[in-house]
């Protein structure tokens, strides 16, 4: 049973180009949750999706920045127009459930570390 | 942004116990503390779970304090590959973890 699948690894855009990245969750995992870590930083929260549904996107910056996680295929976080703050590297989690009262946690992915130049 | 306070940093001896404490002071009552561990960049990794009993896994120990408002991770013999980030989430906030900066803890030879 693979793991949450993330690709690609390394990504490198330059300025104003578009980034795509690809999360393959868990067989069985319905829920989806993408992070960004900047450099010496902590994972921050940016979307929470279900299959077809936003859940969640607090935490998405609200201007290039958008998800979705279709009926088929893998999750895709998309960056317009990227710039140099966008470096970083981006971790896809999933689950089997929502939190509801069963507290299920997370597997998450190996992550995909994009860089801008 | 998380509801959990670690310490910043520590160091264990190789082979010792190494006791990473949490506090968790508003934790829901039906909310389970989790701890997760980063190696160098990596993605995150379970570690263990609890609500509040402590737990044992092949990884580590859980200890929870009987008001919940704290619990400590014990790895019980720590190797150097247990040289990480250690973060202590609650998901009082919400349907997602909220990762604050963790514990670095660096196991010494």
């Amino acid at each position: 049973n693979a793991g949450v699948m993330q690709n690609p690894r390394h990504l490198v855009r330059r300025r104003g180009q578009e980034a795509r990245l690809r999360c393959s969750p868990m067989k069985g995992h319905s829920h989806v949750y993408w992070y960004r870590q900047l450099p010496e930083e902590g994972l921050k929260f940016m979307v929470y999706l279900q299959k077809e549904n936003i859940i969640d996107e607090s935490g998405m910056p609200k201007e290039r920045f958008s998800a979705e996680f279709p009926k088929e295929g893998p999750s895709i976080l998309r960056i317009q127009q990227v710039v140099r703050g966008d470096s970083a590297a981006y971790f896809c989690a999933s689950s089997l459930l929502d939190r509801g009262p069963f507290n299920y946690g997370y597997t998450f992915g190996s992550g995909t570390r994009l860089t801008v130049v | 942004d998380a509801k959990t306070t670690q310490p910043t940093s520590m160091d264990c001896a190789e082979g010792r116990a190494a006791n990473l404490p949490c506090n968790h002071s508003t934790i829901s009552g039906n909310e389970y503390v989790y701890w997760y561990r980063q190696i160098h960049s990596q993605g995150p990794q379970y570690i263990i779970h609890g609500l509040k009993n402590n737990e044992t896994n092949e990884m580590a120990s859980l200890i929870i304090t009987e008001d919940r408002k704290s619990s400590t991770l014990i790895l019980p013999h720590a190797t150097l590959r247990d040289t990480a980030v250690y973060y202590c989430i609650d998901l009082s906030k919400g349907n997602q973890f909220y990762f604050g900066t963790g514990t670095s803890l660096t196991v010494i030879p």
